[in-house]
């Protein structure tokens, strides 16, 4: 299983947008990146999910070098309503029944100020 | 379509006492998920299900057991509760396709005080 790392917590401000950077230096062949975003006393919530290059939804943007051993998440002009825990995971989501095998980390924990 | 439902909210037992947990899903997904968050962690998977009649082991599966006998629900129980499994108690659902595109979808949370 590809380990991954990210910054224990990020501050930012209305307005600015936010990279989160998470580093798996071990990632394989066939796994892919997929963000979580988890709000207080609710549970995680998808993002984007991505396997190279640069993918965006209405939410976020995910881009990803050609070596993979990294992916940044990067949250477009970010509200106080953005302030939560974001998760990267990494691993095989080919397979049915794949979650079993991903680990959900600490996270990163994002607080955006007035 | 509420998605995935989690009842109780709030729950505190003492020690050895038992209680079970329910989750709902009503996007008949195949696969269901209980995972546990402590305080400063991540989820740990404690047992997962991939359809109605089975069950397996996750990370952390010790002091727990489930049971899945229909689709849309999944049954978390602790028959002698202990101090270290105050907790808040996740349950997820997904698709059986495959996590490609298909993503987890969770319940709000139980919160568990064993004291």
């Amino acid at each position: 299983l590809a380990k991954t790392t990210q910054p224990i917590s990020m501050d930012s401000y209305e307005g600015q947008e936010v990279n989160i950077t998470c580093s798996h230096n071990n990632i394989a062949t066939n796994d892919y990146i997929t963000w979580y975003q988890q709000f207080p006393s609710q549970g995680p919530r998808f993002i984007i999910q991505g396997y190279k290059t640069k993918v965006t939804n209405e939410v976020a943007s995910l881009f990803i070098p050609a070596d993979r051993k990294s992916s940044t998440l990067s949250l477009p002009r970010v509200s106080l309503s953005d302030t939560a825990v974001y998760y990267c995971l990494v691993g095989d989501m080919r397979f049915s029944g794949g979650y079993n095998k991903l680990i959900f980390g600490a996270g990163t924990r994002l607080a955006v100020h007035p | 379509n509420a998605g995935v439902t989690q009842t109780p909210k709030f729950r505190v037992l003492k020690t050895g006492q038992s209680m079970t947990l329910l989750c709902a899903q009503d996007m008949n997904h195949e696969y269901m998920y209980w995972y546990r968050q402590d305080p400063g962690m991540g989820l740990r998977l404690i047992h997962y299900s991939v359809g109605e009649g089975t069950t397996a082991k996750g990370e952390v599966p010790d002091g727990y057991n489930v049971s899945r006998l229909k689709k849309q629900n999944f049954l978390l129980g602790l028959e002698s509760a202990a101090p270290s499994q105050t907790s808040v108690y996740f349950c997820a659902s997904s698709y059986s396709t495959g996590p490609l595109n298909s993503p987890l979808h969770f319940g709000n949370g139980t919160r568990l005080t064993v004291t």
